[in-house]
């Protein structure tokens, strides 16, 4: 199993600001994945972070605005840049291969 | 391609009464299955995952599932519905697909539990 951790576990930010998540985790993974979990709704993928590489994106999703890095084997961050109200969700790291996937406790954004 | 398909966003019984959320599933390639919890305001939980062994599937606190190929479904079930359970249950499935691995969550049901 994993444990994750994400960094801030909530915040509020003004419309046009940029917040950086955190995500760590205590174990060396080759691939990390961030999700989306806009109010109401389902998770959706936002990209996947290979360590050494860049991350790959999901349609839809564009690296203007949502910049990854993965400088390590267990540590990830993700950037939601220009905020909009619209960008209020919760953001969740993952790590995992295909027969299980483990889910860090979320990143609550709400956009002003 | 893989999908999800969840039927109902809600689903309301009585405590003690059976407890059935339904999935069916699309994949081009032989799924893993997957069935994850999320109470309000915390992050997501694994139930239970079907990952090609047996078909009847237990899982934490009473779920279990059935992975029925000839039907794609992978439906959840608990024979007596505790208060504790109202909560919002998600279907995933992955597949291993040219080695890359993506995981594709159903809309959700929300599972309400009334006393």
């Amino acid at each position: 199993s994993a444990v994750i951790s994400q960094k801030p576990s909530r915040d509020i930010c003004q419309r046009g600001t940029s917040l950086t998540i955190q995500c760590q985790v205590d174990s060396q993974v080759t691939m990390m994945f961030w999700y989306r979990q806009q109010p109401g709704q389902s998770l959706t993928l936002i990209a996947t972070a290979n360590q050494g590489s860049e991350a790959t994106y999901e349609s839809g999703f564009v690296i203007d605005k949502f910049p990854i890095s993965r400088p390590n084997l267990t540590f990830s961050t993700l950037t939601v840049s220009n905020m909009s109200p619209e960008d209020s969700s919760i953001y969740l790291c993952s790590v995992g291969g295909v027969n299980e996937q483990f889910f860090g406790p979320g990143t609550r954004l709400t956009v002003l | 391609a893989q999908s999800v398909t969840q039927l109902g966003s809600h689903v309301s019984v009585s405590e003690g009464a059976l407890v059935l959320l339904r999935c069916n599933y699309s994949s081009s390639v032989p799924p893993y299955l997957f069935w994850y919890v999320q109470y309000p305001n915390q992050g997501l939980q694994l139930l239970l995952k079907y990952t090609s062994a047996a078909t009847l599937v237990k899982g934490i606190n009473g779920f279990e599932a059935e992975f029925k190929k000839s039907e794609t479904s992978f439906h959840l079930t608990k024979p007596s519905a505790h208060m504790s359970d109202a909560a919002e249950y998600f279907c995933a499935v992955t597949a291993n697909s040219g080695g890359y691995q993506k995981v594709t969550f159903g809309t959700g049901t929300k599972l309400q539990v009334i006393p």
